[in-house]
């Protein structure tokens, strides 16, 4: 079955450290999109991505970082700049534009906490 | 102002009611309306979409659209404990950016 698989489930980050998110699709969609959900709150766009090899800053890119090297992959890279990561992080991509009626597919999430 | 605003709640309705649930947008120019419904702990799952004024019915779900007064709203019809849950509201804004813009949610509560 087609899908998004985003992992780790569960990550836990050190003071300073770098940690990447992983985020694999094997529905052929060429958007791909990271978006941060606090408690009680919606989602904030950090990064978005229509092609291979090009991405956009979101509302929140400070401290992260993306690459889009294959249509397949998306991942997120939460720096050391981040200073409040502790957050659930989505995955989602698109068939076609984000105003097309089939809205997105979501993966799992990763939540990612500061210890 | 939000560019996508919703009331947090939570709203608590009993088994059986209609529970309406609201959304207003800030640019006018907006063409397509999503609602998704996300579980505790869960990721979000589409539910509606709507783009054209007036009514969308499926299943208990009406979604409602009214552009000149830019808001969009969602009525679940004979309201089931299982539809406790995080109702987002989510909007393509005509701003250029090829992404959706989330409301914060409104958290629902049906009471059996």
């Amino acid at each position: 079955d087609g899908g998004i698989t985003q992992s780790p489930k569960y990550l836990f980050r050190k003071e300073g450290q770098n940690v990447t998110l992983s985020c694999e699709q094997n529905l052929n969609h060429d958007a791909m999109y990271w978006y941060r959900q606090d408690p009680g709150q919606g989602l904030r766009l950090i990064y978005y991505s229509q092609i291979v090899n090009d991405f956009q800053k979101g509302d929140i890119a400070e401290g992260y970082s993306v690459s889009r090297e294959k249509k397949e992959s998306f991942p997120l890279t939460v720096t050391s700049a981040q200073k409040n990561p502790t957050a659930f992080y989505l995955c989602a991509s698109s068939r076609q534009g984000p105003w097309a009626p089939y809205g997105y597919t979501f993966g799992s999430g990763t939540r990612l906490t500061v210890v | 102002q939000k560019e996508v605003e919703q009331n947090s709640g939570p709203l608590s309705v009993p088994e059986g009611a209609i529970a309406s649930l609201n959304c207003t947008y800030s640019d006018r120019g907006s063409q397509s309306f999503f609602w998704y419904r996300q579980y505790s702990g869960k990721s979000p799952e589409l539910i509606m979409f709507i783009y054209s004024n007036g009514d969308k019915e499926d299943g208990r779900f009406t979604a409602q659209l009214n552009k000149a007064s830019q808001y969009v709203s969602l009525l679940i019809r004979d309201s089931q404990p299982s539809d406790s849950a995080t109702y987002l509201c989510a909007v393509s804004l005509d701003t250029g950016r090829r992404a959706l813009t989330f409301g914060s949610g409104t958290r629902l509560q049906v009471q059996p």
